[in-house]
């Protein structure tokens, strides 16, 4: 099974700052990485597909990068609308594996 | 719009079978395009991939818990449905059902969710 680590587990930030999420694949999943934003009692949203591609809709100061094993997700301009947990999701091979989430807190 | 629509008991006894059924709208279950699945999560915790399923009945299970769980797909409704048996207190979650992407650059993305249903095991 691919495992999932993502880092850190939470962060405190402040309103513009610029923040960054890094999951990490247990194995090689070349770029079959999506990140997700998930608010308290809702489902979660995706972001980002293929590590570095915005899903329609999402706003551009949401960025991904990364291949092979090692993954981050970029906030640039932290908005009061992003504080929420983000979750990475590998896909490889028929199996599905999400990394335990962050939450980006206000400082 | 394509809408995803959980559904099924919300208190389940220890030992017995959860079953839940997702009813699809604005798109059918029998597109080669996507598979359909279940994802839950814990309160608190975490999301984990629970199965998904294809057009053509191939199936795919997390190892963790294939033992106990089926996924199947009702094309004539368009639903699908998730039974995972010998339940305990570990398996109360909130249970998602979502289409993902069977090819292209969003394959294995989880594009479409249901809004959830809360499931508790207890006596």
């Amino acid at each position: 099974d691919i495992q999932m680590t993502q880092s850190p587990s939470t962060l405190s930030a402040s309103v513009g700052d610029r923040v960054t999420i890094t999951c990490r694949a247990s194995q090689s999943i070349s770029r079959w990485l999506a990140w997700y934003q998930q608010k308290p009692g809702k489902a979660p949203n995706l972001l980002i597909y293929k590590a570095s591609n915005l899903e329609s809709g999402v706003p551009s100061r949401f960025s991904g990068s990364g291949s092979e094993t090692e993954f981050t997700l970029t906030i640039s301009g932290l908005q009061p609308d992003d504080f929420a947990t983000y979750y990475c999701q590998q896909y490889n091979g028929f199996s599905w594996t999400f990394g335990q989430g962050t939450e980006v807190a206000i400082k | 719009q394509l809408q995803l629509l959980e559904s099924g008991p919300r208190l389940v006894k220890p030992s017995e079978t959860l079953s839940l059924t997702c009813t699809v709208s604005g798109a059918s279950t029998g597109s080669s395009s996507y598979y359909w699945g279940w994802i839950r999560q814990p309160p608190g915790k975490g999301l984990e991939w629970i199965a998904n399923m294809y057009y053509n009945g191939r199936t795919y299970y997390n190892p963790s818990l294939e033992s106990r769980v089926t996924i199947y797909v009702d094309t004539s409704r368009n639903q699908f449905s998730l039974k995972v048996g010998s339940v305990t207190a570990a398996d109360t979650a909130v249970y998602y059902c979502a289409r993902s992407y069977a090819g292209g650059s969003r394959s294995g993305t989880f594009d479409v969710w249901g809004q959830g249903t809360m499931v508790t095991v207890s006596s």
